[in-house]
């Protein structure tokens, strides 16, 4: 069945550091992966996404990069600053609907 | 991208009462429109998809009776929790599909 994984569940940087997510997915039907950051009583927001017709795509600091082969694709957040701290989603396209990775606690220190 | 406006952000009740919550598209009509719960430091759950016009989709194990969804415009969905109990306080969470997934603020239903 559809199922995306991701991880880890908790990340912990020290503010400046690099921060890297990893998901991967089930069907490779799928063509279509948007990253979602949750801050605390707010809804998901789309920070980037990208399609499987490109590699890697980037927007200030951060970038995601796919590999359609091994169906996984990663969430990249470099400098990272204490505003980043939130749960971070991944997610499949499977054209009915989207499902969703179990989400990344990020947290950076100051 | 879409704006989506969700109301309210946070309601309590009684349990056995009813809570409405209203989801709408400010800037895209919607023919569609999702409903999603979560639990605290869980993922996204879809519960059903609202359809303008016509009866919304429920996924495996959401009960329509239980959570009434109305799609009555282009612009406008609501999600009413029937007969709520402790069980059903959640967050509440509806979005918009244009081109990509937009996700209104979301609603923290407390039943007491």
């Amino acid at each position: 069945g559809e199922n995306v994984e991701q991880h880890p569940s908790t990340l912990s940087v020290q503010e400046g550091d690099s921060a890297v997510i990893k998901c991967t997915y089930s069907d490779s039907a799928s063509n279509y992966f948007p990253w979602y950051k949750q801050e605390l009583g707010k809804g998901p927001q789309l920070i980037i996404d990208i399609r499987s017709n490109v590699g890697e795509k980037k927007d200030q600091r951060i970038a995601v990069t796919l590999n359609k082969t091994a169906k996984h694709f990663s969430l990249h957040i470099t400098e990272t600053q204490p505003e980043d701290s939130a749960v971070y989603f991944c997610a499949a396209d499977y054209g009915q609907n989207f499902v969703f990775g179990p989400g990344t606690r990020l947290s950076v220190l100051p | 991208g879409a704006v989506v406006s969700q109301h309210p952000s946070r309601v309590i009740c009684k349990s056995g009462t009813s809570v409405k919550i209203e989801c709408r598209s400010l800037d895209f009509q919607a023919t569609t429109m999702f409903w999603y719960r979560q639990f605290p430091k869980q993922s996204l759950m879809l519960m059903a998809t609202s359809n303008e016009g016509s009866k919304a989709t429920y996924e495996q194990g959401v009960e329509k009776d239980k959570f009434l969804i109305n799609h009555a415009s282009l612009t406008l969905s609501t999600l009413t929790v029937t007969s709520a109990h402790p069980e059903d306080s959640s967050f509440y969470i509806c979005s918009v599909r244009a081109g990509k997934l937009f996700f209104g603020s979301g609603t923290q239903l407390s039943v007491l």
